[in-house]
């Protein structure tokens, strides 16, 4: 079975500080990996994916396939990063379903 | 275009009521898919379709529960006999076939049964 898990709920730090958002996945392959985020009053949408290797606002993610994780990191972080976030996974190759982890909220403090 | 459309924004309605909720796609994208949110969790996976076939759907899709996607535009989520263990968030979403493309989401309807 596939799962997602983000083991924490909340993480408030202050502007400026580190931040890593944590996600571990369960799936027997290889999944696509993705982070959506949802600002307050907003649609959720999506962030980054981990096939493109990208880094949006600031934030990347990286695919450690050893410890099935896929954490966010972000070095610096801005008070317009407040919101929630989900990690989520689908099968590889397709946009069929995505599962979503809990989801976490980051608070930035000015 | 302005993107996944969702309508009512709200549904206040009494248990044993049926309730119909609708969402419109962004016009060129051929897959839609329906979520239940409730809170402190994430979006669950309810059904999806590719233009109008239904491909999936979940066992969390009670027989209470009905999705249609005729002439693949448009889809509606029907949820018969509501209980309060439906109250929720139900989002819709779209997307093409291509792989990567990513989902595009509505702002969801929120259904509270009373």
């Amino acid at each position: 079975a596939q799962r997602v898990t983000q083991p924490e709920k909340l993480l408030s730090v202050f502007k400026g500080a580190p931040v890593e958002l944590k996600c571990n996945y369960s799936y027997s392959g290889s999944p696509e990996l993705f982070w959506y985020v949802q600002y307050s009053r907003q649609r959720l949408q999506l962030l980054l994916r981990h096939i493109s290797r990208e880094s949006i606002k600031g934030f990347t993610a990286d695919l450690n396939k050893g410890e099935t994780s896929f954490h966010l990191k972000k070095p610096f972080a801005q008070e317009e990063d407040s919101a929630m976030y989900y990690c989520a996974l689908s099968p590889p190759g397709a946009n069929s379903k995505l599962t979503f982890g809990k989801g976490i909220t980051l608070s930035v403090r000015p | 275009d302005t993107g996944v459309s969702q309508n009512p924004r709200h549904k206040i309605t009494k248990r044993g009521q049926n309730v119909t909720f609708r969402c419109d796609p962004i016009s060129e994208h051929n897959r839609l898919y329906w979520y239940r949110q409730t809170l402190g969790q994430g979006p669950e996976f309810l059904t999806y379709f590719q233009n109008e076939a239904q491909l999936e759907k979940s066992r969390l899709l009670s027989d209470r529960f009905s999705a249609e996607r005729p002439k693949g535009s448009f889809s509606t989520l029907e949820i018969q006999r509501t209980e309060q263990g439906d109250s929720a968030m139900y989002l819709c979403a779209s997307s093409t076939d291509r792989v990567f493309s990513g989902y595009t989401f509505g702002s969801g309807t929120r259904l509270t049964v009373v």
